[in-house]
């Protein structure tokens, strides 16, 4: 079956450090895979997607590239804001989207 | 483009009556509409898929007479929790699909309480 794996948070960075958050994946066929983000209180945002291998999917300053090799979509920004405090998903589908397997998400507090 | 609205966003109900949570997509038509619950600090678990216009097909271990599922147009879908139960308390989220499209636009969730 499909799963997805994200490291485990809260992941604590002072502003304009660099970020990475790991995903990996497993599944059957070919997936989509999604970053979302979700502010407190709030429902879930696509960040970003990336449909194919060396995709790179990006928004906000923050970017994915699909690693078919490693099975890998992990999430990097070069420079956090106090603004970017949310949880972050990872998350693929298959067989055209009609369902989403998430990451346990990462929490991720930038300070000042 | 691509809103998914929720209603209510929080409610908080007694034990044993039933609460009714609408899904609307505002600016598309959505073929497809997601239920997810989420319990804190978790992750999104499926609950099951609804289609417009025929019955909805629910995950494993999610008691379809628990929780009824309408999605009578292509705007709206609906979902009931019958006899709520405080294990029943958690964030209820609903995400939107247009046909022929791969991505899922997320409402905002209704957060339940059940005394």
């Amino acid at each position: 079956g499909n799963s997805v794996t994200q490291m485990e948070g809260p992941v604590t960075l002072s502003e304009e450090a660099f970020l990475t958050i790991n995903c990996t994946y497993t599944a059957t066929g070919y997936p989509s895979l999604f970053w979302y983000v979700q502010y407190p209180g709030e429902g879930l945002q696509l960040l970003l997607k990336a449909t194919k291998a060396d995709d790179k999917g990006s928004n906000k300053g923050f970017e994915a590239t699909y690693r078919k090799e490693t099975t890998s979509f992990h999430l990097e920004k070069g420079s956090v804001q106090v603004s970017d405090s949310a949880v972050y998903f990872c998350a693929l589908s298959t067989g055209g989207g009609n369902k989403l397997t998430f990451g346990t998400g990462t929490q991720l507090k930038v300070e000042l | 483009g691509a809103v998914v609205s929720q209603h209510p966003s929080r409610v908080i109900c007694k034990s044993g009556t039933s609460v009714k949570i609408e899904c609307r997509s505002l600016d598309f038509q959505a073929t497809t509409m997601f239920w997810y619950r989420q319990f804190p600090k978790q992750s999104l678990m499926l609950m099951a898929t609804s289609n417009e216009g025929s019955k909805a097909t629910y995950e494993q271990g999610v008691e379809k007479d628990k929780f009824l599922i309408n999605h009578a147009s292509l705007t709206l879908s609906t979902l009931t929790v019958t006899s709520a139960h405080p294990e029943d308390s958690s964030f209820y989220i609903c995400s939107a699909r247009a046909p022929g499209q791969e991505t899922q636009y997320f409402g905002p969730g209704t957060r339940l309480l059940v005394l």
